[in-house]
């Protein structure tokens, strides 16, 4: 049973618009949740992360919204840049002293120059 | 620059031979590290936690008599594929938190796999 789902495998984006990628969870458990870019052959880095007790986080081009009761949450990246291509991973965490995270499956982003 | 390394970061080996991938964390000590595997266009599955000092806690269906973890030292983890098979072919890749607080975890560059 997939806990956190990425129902988008895929998103193209014009240069210069918006994206948003979706994520969706369903353990109310998690309290901590993150996103992850991550190209071929590399390891995921970190690029946002947003508290259960939070609704919304911003950090430059990127803003990360929460939406508990509907246990939602998206990325929206703007202006979206070629360079953000990449497969973008949302990520949870439970509470307490686990610190493994749950990935979703993954958003392939492309953005068209 | 990166925080935890991992190597190699590709490795090809006969079948029935065993690979050790290597995971450091740089400048903190980390406890705890995870072990993923991540198939092609599939999401990472998290397949065990290494703890410094005891023994790994392996998820639902890893065979830890076939991927040895071993956490000996507060920066270092390995991780061995024994007896590797064609199957094992994948994308392994460890992260490891920071001890304080809720921040994300670091992840290593990870390690292409092929067995042939």
């Amino acid at each position: 049973d997939q806990q956190v789902k990425q129902n988008s495998p895929s998103l193209s984006v014009q240069e210069g618009r918006i994206s948003i990628l979706n994520c969706d969870y369903t353990n109310s458990m998690f309290d901590y949740f993150l996103w992850y870019k991550k190209y071929p052959a590399e390891g995921p880095t970190f690029l946002i992360s947003i508290s259960s007790i939070k609704d919304k986080n911003e950090d430059g081009r990127f803003t990360v919204f929460l939406n508990k009761s509907a246990k939602h949450l998206s990325l929206h990246i703007v202006p979206s840049q070629p360079g953000d291509s990449a497969v973008y991973f949302c990520a949870a965490k439970g509470s307490g002293s686990a610190r493994q995270l749950t990935f979703g499956s993954g958003t392939q982003l492309t953005v068209l120059p | 620059g990166a925080v935890v390394s991992q190597h190699p970061s590709r490795v090809i080996c006969k079948s029935g031979t065993s690979v050790k991938i290597e995971c450091r964390s740089l400048d903190f000590q980390a406890t705890t590290m995870f072990w993923y595997r991540q198939f092609p266009k599939q999401s990472l599955m998290l397949m065990a936690t290494s703890n410094e000092g005891s023994k790994a806690t392996y998820e639902q269906g890893v065979e830890k008599d076939k991927f040895l973890i071993n956490h000996a030292s507060l920066t270092l983890s390995t991780l061995t594929v024994t007896s590797a098979h064609p199957e094992d072919s994948s994308f392994y890749i460890c992260s490891a938190p920071r001890s304080t607080g809720n921040t994300e975890a670091f992840f290593g560059q990870g390690t292409r796999l092929t067995v042939v």
